[in-house]
């Protein structure tokens, strides 16, 4: 069964500094993989997704991720974080049996202080 | 451009009692549908998906039911409510097709005391 994990359920860092969200997934295959974040009491927003090509790749707002096959892992990045990127972030799969399903982490709820 | 709509916004329901939370898709035809549910702090669940007018697949399915009457309405529903059901609704659409992007509503809060 697909499963994906993000260990850090918070992660707090200072506005400024770099930041490594970890997801990891369980899929005998190469799945599509996204990255969401969801802003207090609203719904979700893409902020990127990897199907298949250069394994990292470039979202909204200064993130990106790499899908890093062998260690089954699609970590989020960004150089510079800003307090307004506090929000929970969300690794989610879709298998390539089935893209209508999406099996999402637990989230990381990301503080960036001033 | 497309927009999407989830009704009600927020509610509170007692235990035992009926549910009906709606979603609608405007401007894009033949839209994918999905449901998913979020407990409070937790992660997503999907729960439903659709591809097509009358046709409903479960993923998970927690006592609840999932109808598309029309093809951009798309109905969760149950007719028993348990505490569990408590959280966060969330409705989405995607083109048909591989490499579509997944558009959420601004989600349902339900409270069931």
């Amino acid at each position: 069964a697909q499963s994906v994990t993000q260990p850090d359920a918070r992660v707090t860092v200072s506005e400024g500094a770099s930041l490594q969200l970890r997801c990891k997934y369980s899929y005998s295959g190469t799945p599509y993989l996204f990255w969401y974040v969801q802003y207090p009491r609203q719904g979700l927003q893409l902020l990127l997704k990897y199907y298949s090509g250069d394994p990292v790749v470039q979202g909204v707002n200064g993130f990106e991720a790499e899908f890093i096959k062998s260690n089954s892992s699609f970590h989020l990045r960004k150089a510079s974080v800003h307090w307004s990127d506090s929000a929970v972030y969300f690794c989610a799969v879709s298998p390539m049996s089935n893209y209508n399903v999406l099996y999402f982490g637990s989230g990381t709820k990301l503080t960036v202080e001033p | 451009a497309q927009t999407i709509h989830q009704w009600p916004v927020a509610e509170i329901k007692a235990v035992g009692s009926p549910l009906s939370l709606g979603c609608t898709i405007k401007g894009k035809s033949s839209p994918n549908l999905y449901w998913y549910w979020q407990a409070t702090g937790g992660t997503l669940q999907q729960l439903f998906y659709s591809i097509t007018v009358g046709q409903v697949e479960s993923v998970v399915q927690l006592n609840l039911s999932a109808s598309r009457p029309k093809d951009d309405q798309f109905i969760l529903s149950t007719e028993k409510l348990l505490l569990s059901h408590s959280g966060f609704y969330l409705c989405a659409w995607s083109p048909e097709g591989l490499y579509s992007d997944y558009t959420f509503g601004s989600g349902t809060r339900l409270l069931v005391i």
